[in-house]
């Protein structure tokens, strides 16, 4: 079946910096969508990607959508304390494949 | 817009009995709801697809006659747990998309402990 892999795992920074983290997949995915989840809550839907080679904005959030259909990437600029959370990324397209999630910590 | 609700929030029932968890798309119409697992520190788990006025499918692995799904309207869909065990103790979480979208909105998730 699909698979993503999501990286990295865990990321420690300090406020202020900016970070990046990616997934890939074994398949070519026709949408690609990225998550933010707090301890205890559902994901909330960040960014949404439809194209190939698509680059998208969210405020301090930016993602692309690979030009191969099988990986995406997302950043975040000048982090600040409440972005701590997980960061999931989901391909497919109506059915939705989950990365393992990137644990985003943040040292004040 | 796009907000999904879930109820309950947490529920704590004994081993045996069933429970029902209820999903509601609040300003769309969700022709499609999912049902998903989260154990902790994992990721979300597909258990089925919920089409309004037809019969769930459930992924492979997922027993359909334990995890009852109905989906009676477009904004409403419910995951009934029966005859629950502690193996059942998980986050469950439904989502929603509207009509023609591929963007999953996702409720709050419900936290189900069965002792």
């Amino acid at each position: 079946g699909q698979q993503l892999n999501q990286s990295p795992q865990s990321m420690f920074i300090q406020e202020g910096e900016d970070v990046s983290m990616n997934c890939t997949s074994s398949s070519i995915f026709n949408t690609w969508l990225w998550y933010k989840q707090d301890p205890g809550e559902g994901p909330v839907l960040l960014i949404a990607l439809y194209k190939a080679g698509e680059l998208t904005s969210n405020g301090r959030l930016t993602a692309q959508f690979g030009i191969t259909r099988k990986d995406s990437f997302l950043n975040i600029s000048a982090s600040i304390p409440s972005d701590v959370g997980i960061y999931f990324c989901a391909g497919g397209a109506q059915k939705l494949v989950f990365g393992q999630g990137t644990r985003l910590t943040i040292n004040p | 817009g796009a907000v999904v609700s879930q109820h309950p929030s947490r529920v704590i029932c004994k081993s045996g009995t069933s429970v029902k968890i209820e999903c509601r798309s609040l300003d769309f119409q969700a022709t499609t709801m999912f049902w998903y697992r989260q154990f902790p520190k994992q990721s979300l788990m597909l258990m089925a697809t919920s089409n309004e006025g037809s019969k769930a499918t459930y992924e492979q692995g997922v027993e359909k006659d334990k995890f009852l799904i109905n989906h009676a309207s477009l904004t409403l869909s419910t995951l009934t747990v029966t005859s629950a065990h502690p193996e059942d103790s998980s986050f469950y979480i439904c989502s929603a998309n509207d009509r023609g979208e591929y963007e999953q909105y996702f409720g709050p998730g419900t936290r189900l402990t069965v002792t």
